[in-house]
């Protein structure tokens, strides 16, 4: 069966410092990845998806970006956290077919102080 | 992808069913609709997924009417652990899919 891990679960870091999250899948081969961020209380806004090794896309302009170093494993970085960053960062994964079906992981709570 | 409009919160007892309705009147030939439930401080889950029709599986039932511009989730007999945030999505069947989550709709069950 298929599993998703995100790391850290919780994670407080002050503004200007730099931001690493991480998320891998287990059990899937050359699945598409994805990055959202939701702020309290409202829904998921996608930030970055990647339908392959070192191919990333960028939804939203900002000062996080993505990468895949491997087939499945997404990184979300930050070279200066700001305020506004602040929020529930959730790692997703999908094999297409179809219907495609996307499955979250448990996420990171991320506290800019 | 097509738009989607759903009740921002919704109250309940347990025991009860509950209808969620969902409006997309811009969905697409190819668009499937999907339904996901979200617990505080965690992931979204797939519930249900459907084209047409109804739909149904251990935990729900989608009901698509013809013209597919809306559908409505089923929870039959809910309980106190159905109280989460549910979301409605289109969007294409095939290949790479780009989900647009709305702020969905906050169910409560109370006792």
């Amino acid at each position: 069966s298929q599993t998703i891990h995100q790391w850290p679960a919780t994670l407080v870091q002050p503004v200007g410092s730099p931001l690493s999250l991480e998320c891998t899948v287990e059990g899937t081969s050359n699945p598409n990845l994805y990055w959202y961020r939701q702020a309290a209380g409202r829904g998921l806004q996608l930030l970055f998806y990647s339908v392959g090794i070192g191919q990333i896309s960028s939804e939203v302009p900002q000062n996080l970006s993505a990468s895949r170093p491997q087939d499945r494993q997404f990184i979300l970085s930050s070279k200066k956290l700001l305020l506004s960053d602040s929020g529930f960062y959730l790692c997703a994964w999908s094999v297409g077919g179809q219907g495609e079906t996307q499955y979250f992981g448990p996420g990171t709570r991320l506290l800019v102080l | 992808l097509a738009k989607t409009t759903q009740p921002i919160s919704m109250d309940s007892y347990e025991g009860q069913e509950v209808n969620i309705t969902c409006s997309h009147n811009n969905i697409a030939t190819n668009d499937y609709i999907t339904w996901y439930q979200q617990f505080p401080s965690q992931g979204p889950r797939f519930i249900i997924q459907g084209y047409k029709t109804k739909v149904t599986n251990e935990v729900a039932s989608l009901f698509i009417p013809a013209d597919r511009k809306s559908s409505t989730l089923s929870l039959p007999r809910v309980s106190l652990s159905d109280t989460a945030v549910y979301y409605c999505l289109v969007g294409l069947n095939t290949g790479f899919q780009k989900l647009v989550f709305g702020t969905g709709t906050r169910l409560l069950v109370s006792p």
